[in-house]
């Protein structure tokens, strides 16, 4: 089946730094990535979705200068969170999506805490 | 606008059957998927119905009207480990994932 790694699982920083996760498709070439976060008790919220070579299209309230996406291959796409603070603190979950498929297939997750 | 109904939470014991019930109202219409997740996991998948009916995979069956918006997620033979959230998520026009908030589901012995 297909898999989608994530890297890291988890990642402790400091406020005002830069975090990447990286996520990536390991055995199928995945044409959109989605990224998603998602607070304690919460449902998944959709942050933006990239294609593979374009920009990524952000959901209303995501800040893209914040949340930067680059979706370079067709099997990586990274989300770096700048500047980060103790808000940003979350569950970010990647998924990914192969061409002329409808479903999608979820990273293990990364577990972000900004002190 | 674009809405997904479901219950916050449920409960049942270990053997039994359970149906998690989820209503959508979205710009169009690509499919409805069930997604486990248990905590602090990402989610994983469970079932993806298009066409009107029953679809069953295992002790999971899931159901979709596509005239009412309604699908349900039907779970038998309950195990211990079948605790977690079902989140439940409709495709729409743009082959973009609505999801609903989850069900979380008790199981007790």
């Amino acid at each position: 089946g297909a898999v989608v790694s994530q890297h890291p699982s988890r990642v402790i920083c400091k406020s005002g730094t830069s975090v990447k996760i990286e996520c990536r498709s390991l055995d199928f070439q995945a044409t959109t990535m989605f990224w998603y976060r998602q607070f304690p008790k919460k449902s998944l919220m959709l942050m933006a979705t990239s294609n593979e070579g374009s920009k990524a299209t952000y959901e209303q309230g995501v800040e893209k200068d914040k949340f930067l996406i680059n979706h370079a291959s067709l099997t990586l796409s990274t989300l770096t969170v700048t500047s980060a603070h103790p808000e940003d603190s979350s569950f970010y979950i990647c998924s990914a999506r192969d061409l002329g498929g409808n479903e999608q297939f979820f990273g293990p997750g990364t577990r972000l805490t900004v002190l | 606008g674009q809405n997904i109904d479901q219950p916050t939470e449920m409960t049942a014991t270990e053997g039994a059957i359970v149906q998690i019930n989820c209503t959508y109202q979205t710009s169009g219409f690509n499919g409805l998927f069930w997604y486990q997740q248990h905590a602090g996991e990402a989610p994983t998948f469970l079932s993806y119905n298009v066409l009107d009916g029953l679809e069953e995979k295992g002790r999971f069956s899931s159901f979709l009207s596509r005239s009412k918006g309604y699908s349900y997620l039907l779970l038998k033979e309950l195990q211990m480990k079948d605790s977690a959230s079902y989140l439940c998520a409709s495709m729409d026009s743009n082959y973009q994932l609505i999801w609903g908030a989850g069900t979380k589901l008790i199981i007790k012995p």
